[in-house]
């Protein structure tokens, strides 16, 4: 299976500043057909996932444009251009290239 | 809407069993692979099991091979998850999930004496 590994596994963050994860994988994350199947999910306290960016930088329906998905191959990163209070929870990157689904360790954001 | 509904989640003892199950409605079950991921008491999220549109292809995370089995009913709009010989480490969240962009509130199971 594909190992995910994100670091910082926790960040304090000052209001209005960036934020950023990263996250790599053991193997690389291109699918046979071109695409690469890397996500980031956000997860409020108390609340499901929500599915934050897809294919590596393609922003979800509704979601802030100051969130933004960068990397290729084995890396990638998750920035937040200026984290606001609602940004505080737990952020993990996921692969779906192979069937076999694996999650970073996930990376809590908390307000300095 | 868009809802996605767990429901079977509770208290077993350790060997015991239980079924979960989850109803889809406000998109087309049938056309979508479906998932199930868990959530230990404090801990990030672990990816069960999925399932393609049909039925034909099921994958399972090492953990639970020979102990869970993921179906569904697409008549039924609904992803059930029968989980026997469970052990305390089983003990989790369940969330069904679909797309990524889909997931139920989840269900909790305990498995302890």
């Amino acid at each position: 299976d594909i190992v995910m590994t994100q670091t910082p596994l926790s960040s304090p963050v000052t209001l209005g500043q960036p934020a950023s994860i990263s996250c790599r994988s053991s193997q690389s994350l291109v699918h046979s057909d071109g695409n690469t199947y890397l996500s980031w999910l956000q997860q409020r306290p108390g609340q499901p996932p929500r599915l934050l960016i897809y294919k590596i930088s393609n922003r979800f329906s509704g979601v802030p444009d100051r969130f933004s998905g960068s990397g290729a191959g084995t890396d990638f990163t998750l920035k937040i251009s200026r984290v606001e209070a609602e940004d505080v929870g737990v952020y993990y990157c996921m692969q779906a290239t192979q069937l076999r689904i694996t999650f970073g360790q996930g990376t809590r954001l908390e307000i300095k | 809407e868009v809802q996605l509904v767990e429901s079977g989640g509770g208290l077993v003892q350790p060997g015991g069993s239980l079924r979960l199950s989850c109803a889809a409605s406000g998109f087309t079950f049938s056309s979508y692979w479906m998932s199930w991921v868990r959530q230990a008491p404090g801990k990030g999220l672990e990816w069960v099991a999925n399932i393609k549109q049909d039925g034909s292809e099921k994958y399972y995370v090492d953990s639970v091979k020979g102990r869970f089995t993921i179906s569904r009913d697409n008549a039924k709009n609904s992803l059930y998850l029968q989980m026997n010989s469970l052990r305390a480490e089983d003990t989790a969240v369940y969330y069904c999930a679909s797309s990524w962009y889909r997931w139920g509130q989840g269900t909790l199971v305990t498995v302890s004496s």
